[in-house]
């Protein structure tokens, strides 16, 4: 699996958007890439996934740049609640091989501040 | 949609004693996984089923560790005998093997072992 390179931590005033950044130099063409958060206390929770092109779901944005070397995922609106661990993880989507695996870095955690 | 249901949510138990953790999947997924979380080593894949049928255990750490799936919606890991090492959070996931593509997965609220 390629690797990513997350900052180990981040702040947000509430409200405001958060710009999760990661870095995913030796991503490979047939790799997507997947964001999960971690609530304390709770499961890993599914945001959003894209190969190239941006996208864009209920939960957040997913910025991918053109050479796909590093993607930002963004809360429009970050809330109390959105504080977590987020964890930017790049797989290969089809279903040959070992491709189930997720492979779970530190992540960032991002403190929404009131 | 009731999500994927672990059970019993806490545990503590004594060295030695032996330990069952069960998971219920979301209701129509074929894939099923269990990890360990632990501060020192984060979050590890333990075992993948796919079809009830183990596929990989290569992340399960000794032969103390056992799961089953005797079907679709029902799951369990067990270890014997439980050792203080073995105190962790563990998450059942659950997702959709399609054809050509792996889907997300979905955790559980997790386990939380404590071995005294």
């Amino acid at each position: 699996d390629a690797k990513t390179t997350q900052p180990t931590s981040m702040d947000c005033a509430e409200g405001r958007a958060a710009n999760l950044p990661c870095n995913h130099s030796t991503i490979s063409g047939n790799e997507y890439v997947y964001w999960y958060r971690q609530i304390h206390s709770q499961g890993p929770q599914y945001i959003i996934h894209g190969l190239k092109n941006n996208e864009t779901n209920e939960m957040a944005s997913l910025i991918i740049t053109e050479d796909r070397k590093s993607s930002t995922l963004i809360l429009p609106h970050a809330t109390l609640r959105d504080t977590a661990v987020y964890y930017c993880i790049v797989r290969v989507a089809g279903s040959g091989g070992s491709n189930y695996k997720l492979t779970f870095g530190k992540g960032t955690l991002l403190t929404v501040n009131p | 949609d009731a999500g994927v249901i672990q059970s019993p949510r806490h545990e503590v138990t004594e060295m030695g004693q032996e330990v069952t953790l069960r998971c219920k999947p979301i209701s129509g997924h074929n894939s099923l996984f269990w990890y360990r979380q632990t501060m020192m080593r984060g979050l590890e894949l333990l075992i993948y089923f796919n079809n009830n049928v183990p596929i990989d255990d290569s992340g399960m750490p000794e032969d103390r560790f056992s799961a089953k799936m005797p079907n679709a919606s029902f799951s369990t890991l067990k270890i014997q005998p439980s050792e203080p090492r073995d105190s962790a959070v563990y998450f059942c996931a659950s997702s959709f093997r399609g054809s050509g593509l792996y889907n997300e997965q979905f955790f559980g609220p997790g386990t939380r072992l404590t071995v005294l």
